[in-house]
């Protein structure tokens, strides 16, 4: 099955201490993308990648990091978490450009 | 199920009745538009798409019309059924490195 596959589905976490949310792609798909979804916020881009070893920040890259080493994984590494990076991240892969993206079902994340 | 906004704006409609979705996009320079769905606890989901060469897009029981004069897209959806219920998006993407930029949403509530 076609899909976008990020983990873990829930963490909670205490400030500062480093974690990566992993997301994996089996479509072949060279865009990949990290979002977060806030309430009265929408969907807000943090980083984005065309290709392997190429990525490029989005909207809110602050305190994030991420990779593309291989076109199929694309993590999301926090350095050291804020309880501001509560949120609800979804990772999403496209075909190319101008296509739309696939998104995985969601890492909910809170930092205490 | 986890919340994907507060104060949404929220259509209500009767089962069978049809549903119409409004989108306000900010840039005339967009040439591509996604319609998506996105379920309680789910991430969000293609319902279908329009580029800014056609005003009209016909899919399952999914219409999208694209008004460029007014910057104005619409999702009608027939016959809506409970399966209908959740927060529609429309993206619009600028054609720079597949950046798509999220409205708000509009949460659809199908009353049997």
């Amino acid at each position: 099955e076609a899909q976008v596959t990020q983990n873990p589905r829930y963490l909670i976490t205490v400030t500062g201490k480093k974690l990566t949310v992993t997301c994996s792609q089996n479509m072949n798909h060279e865009y990949m993308s990290w979002y977060r979804q806030d309430p009265g916020l929408g969907l807000r881009q943090i980083y984005y990648s065309m290709n392997v070893e190429v990525t490029d920040k989005g909207d809110v890259p602050e305190g994030y990091k991420v990779s593309r080493k291989e076109k199929r994984n694309f993590p999301l590494i926090l350095e050291s978490p804020s309880p501001n990076q509560t949120s609800l991240y979804f990772c999403a892969s496209s075909r190319n450009r101008g296509f739309g993206y696939t998104f995985g079902s969601g890492t909910r994340l809170t930092v205490v | 199920g986890e919340s994907v906004g507060l104060h949404l704006p929220t259509l209500s409609v009767q089962e069978g009745d049809n549903s119409i979705i409004n989108c306000a996009y900010s840039n005339s320079a967009s040439d591509y538009f996604i319609w998506y769905k996105q379920e309680s606890g789910k991430g969000p989901q293609f319902i279908i798409d329009i580029r800014s060469n056609m005003d009209k897009r016909q899919g399952q029981r999914v219409t999208v019309l694209l008004n460029k004069t007014v910057k104005h897209l619409s999702l009608q959806i027939a016959a809506t059924q409970p399966g209908d219920s959740a927060v529609y998006f429309c993206a619009e993407n600028m054609g720079n490195f597949n950046k798509f930029y999220f409205g708000s949403g509009t949460k659809l509530n199908v009353k049997p």
